[in-house]
Order: structure tokens, then sequence, then C-alpha cells
């Protein structure tokens, strides 16, 4: 069983439509989750960081983590054609890179 | 946060040869990092590049195929030698965020072996 679950889509929504994006997990102890996003040809870039359970919101997005079911969500209102991009979930029980474990990234394309 | 610039931003290399992809970071790091990205896989680390001091490796990553200098604070090269087909991916230089939050990445080097 993988550390991290992620369907890797592709999801296509209308602009404007509400987008979720969702992990699993296996390892009880990661604390530490992020949402990376990664347009065509280019590096991730950090989107999200939360720290243990709860919500975090910043703008138009909102990251929920449910340790209990060891899942997390990345939400998009409002969303836009510039949100078109691959999508990945990270954690890691202790911070360094060598523990840090990526999901295998959702591609979302957005349709004007 | 950090900028990375690396380079090349892709190649198309025969198998047997090998390339090595720089990465340049606009700030002092301690510790660089080497990523490996397959079509479909998720992001798996090569090895963390520590300045005066020999890169650490992952489990399935070895210095022979995979050599890093790392001569300074800001400059790491990854080498990877006598390519072959399996080695097609995409190759990313990172560093640790600011205030240890999260990563950030160059854009990374589109490798085809052919």
């Amino acid at each position: 069983q993988k550390e991290v679950e992620q369907d890797p889509g592709p999801l296509s929504v209308p602009e404007g439509a509400i987008v979720s994006l969702n992990c699993t997990y296996s390892n009880s102890a990661f604390q530490y989750f992020m949402w990376y996003r990664q347009y065509s040809r280019k590096g991730p870039e950090l989107l999200m960081y939360t720290y243990s359970s709860g919500n975090k919101e910043d703008g138009r997005f909102t990251a929920q983590v449910d340790k209990s079911s060891k899942y997390i969500s990345l939400f998009i209102r409002d969303s836009q054609p510039s949100d078109s991009a691959t999508y990945l979930c990270a954690m890691s029980a202790k911070t360094g890179a060598n523990n840090l474990f990526f999901g295998t990234g959702t591609r979302l394309t957005v349709i004007p | 946060s950090a900028v990375i610039s690396q380079k090349p931003s892709r190649d198309i290399c025969q198998r047997g040869t090998s390339l090595t992809i720089q990465c340049q970071v606009d700030s002092q790091v301690t510790m660089m990092f080497w990523y490996r990205q397959q079509p479909g896989q998720s992001l798996t680390l090569i090895a963390t590049a520590n300045q005066g001091s020999e890169a650490t490796y992952e489990s399935g990553f070895v210095i022979d195929k995979f050599p890093i200098s790392r001569p300074n604070l800001t400059f790491s090269t990854l080498t990877v030698s006598n390519m072959s087909p399996e080695d097609s991916s995409i190759y990313l230089c990172s560093v640790e965020g600011q205030r240890n939050y999260g990563y950030t990445f160059g854009s990374g080097t589109r490798l085809t072996v052919v």
C-alpha cells in the first residue's frame, strides 16, 4: 500500500465550479500536510501548508485535514482557467525532505 | 522565497551517455534536494546535497549513477550517468521554503533518453 493515494484524474470542470481534490494516507503519524500546484513544464509551487488537523483558507483555496479518516482535501472556489494545473498533495510525520511523501497528482482542467 | 534556476530545461540524449543538470539558487541555502518525477508516479527524492560533504542518497539511488556536486551554498549539479531509456524523467532541484514551510522547486529538466 502506498503511503499516499491520490486520484490522478483527469478532472475537467466548467469555469466558476467548486473543485474538490483529495488524498488519503496510511501513516497516522503524518502531521504536516501540503498542497502543491504544478503548471505544465514548471516545477511544483507550494499552495497550502497545514499543520495537524483543521481547515486553512487562503483566498479561493481551502485546505482541510481529517486525521481521524486519514483524508485531506483542497477546495477551489470560483475556479478559473488559470487554475488548470496538476495538484500534488504531500505530507510528512516530521520535517525534512527525506520524510516527505507526495501523491501522484491530480490533473485539473477548468474550461472557460 | 528563493528563486531557483535550473538548466537545461530539456534534453534528448543517447543511451550510454551522461547529462549534468545545473541548479542555481538566488540565496545561500544549507541543503539542496534533487528529485525525480516520472510519469504517473509521485515525486521521489534522489539525494540531499550539503555543501562541504558527500551527498546523502535515498534508497534505490547510488552515487555512481547520480553523482552530485555542491561546490558552494548557491549551486549544485546532478549528473545522470550511463543513461538508459528508464532514466527518461523530469529531474527537479529543490530547497527548503521560508521557516521550513514546504519546499521551493526549480522548473525541472525534462530528460528523454533514446
